[in-house]
């Protein structure tokens, strides 16, 4: 049983198109990000949510809008895609607030998104 | 603001030898955590090792092992008897404790080749 499972783990996509990349942990975590590795592997958090709150948000154009509709669920919609957008987006979950966070995060197999 | 640096784009390193991964941090925090975070071609990011910094014993798990200095904010991860299964890109990552909610800052990576 996959702990944090992504999909679709491959989009191809015209600019200006919409589209959404669901996340789903069965850890029983209740904080979940969002990450980006760009075209040189650079990893960089998007977005992170405790308990369906929004916590971080790292400067992400507003076309990128995470929804969280539970603390299992976390998905990410990204409306008028451009070329930039073109990375693979990877999902991750922990457990505990600051301070008990101890960061060990568990990360999903990634969704490469393509955008042409 | 935190950065990570891994000056070793790509290393190699013959089955059952030993390889040295370099990783240097910034940071005016004084508690925090450091990771090291494994990516084979499959995607999947997987924690490697964790050391906290408060703490001063080397973290070790089985063939892994890091050094870390403190002061000299070095965090170096050593493989020992290598095995073809380790080829991977190796991310070194940081944590500060209490504020950051899981908000991972990496290093750009490392390409370890395992050659047999």
């Amino acid at each position: 049983d996959t702990a944090v499972s992504q999909t679709p783990k491959y989009l191809v996509t015209q600019m200006g198109n919409d589209k959404s990349i669901k996340c789903e942990q069965n850890l029983g975590h209740d904080t979940m990000y969002w990450y980006k590795q760009d075209s040189k592997k650079f990893l960089k958090i998007m977005f992170s949510y405790n308990n369906k709150e929004l916590i971080i948000n790292e400067t992400v154009p507003n076309r990128f809008s995470p929804k969280s509709p539970d603390k299992a669920h976390l998905n990410l919609h990204i409306n008028s895609l451009e070329l930039g957008d073109s990375a693979v987006y990877f999902c991750a979950s922990s457990q505990g607030l600051a301070g008990l966070n101890t960061g060990e995060l568990f990360f999903g197999e990634g969704s490469r998104l393509t955008v042409l | 603001a935190q950065t990570v640096t891994q000056s070793q784009p790509e290393m190699s390193v013959q089955e059952a030898e030993t390889v040295t991964l370099s990783c240097t941090y910034d940071t005016s925090e004084s508690d925090y955590y450091l990771f090291w975070y494994k990516q084979p071609p499959s995607r999947q990011m997987i924690l490697v090792i964790r050391q906290e910094a408060y703490k001063q014993q080397n973290a070790t798990e089985n063939r892994f092992s890091v050094n870390f200095q403190k002061a000299a904010k070095s965090f170096s991860l050593k493989i020992s008897d290598s095995q073809l299964g380790d080829a991977a890109m190796y991310f070194c990552a940081w944590m500060g404790v209490g504020t950051s909610y899981g908000k991972l800052t990496f290093g750009q990576g490392t390409i370890l080749t395992v050659h047999p």
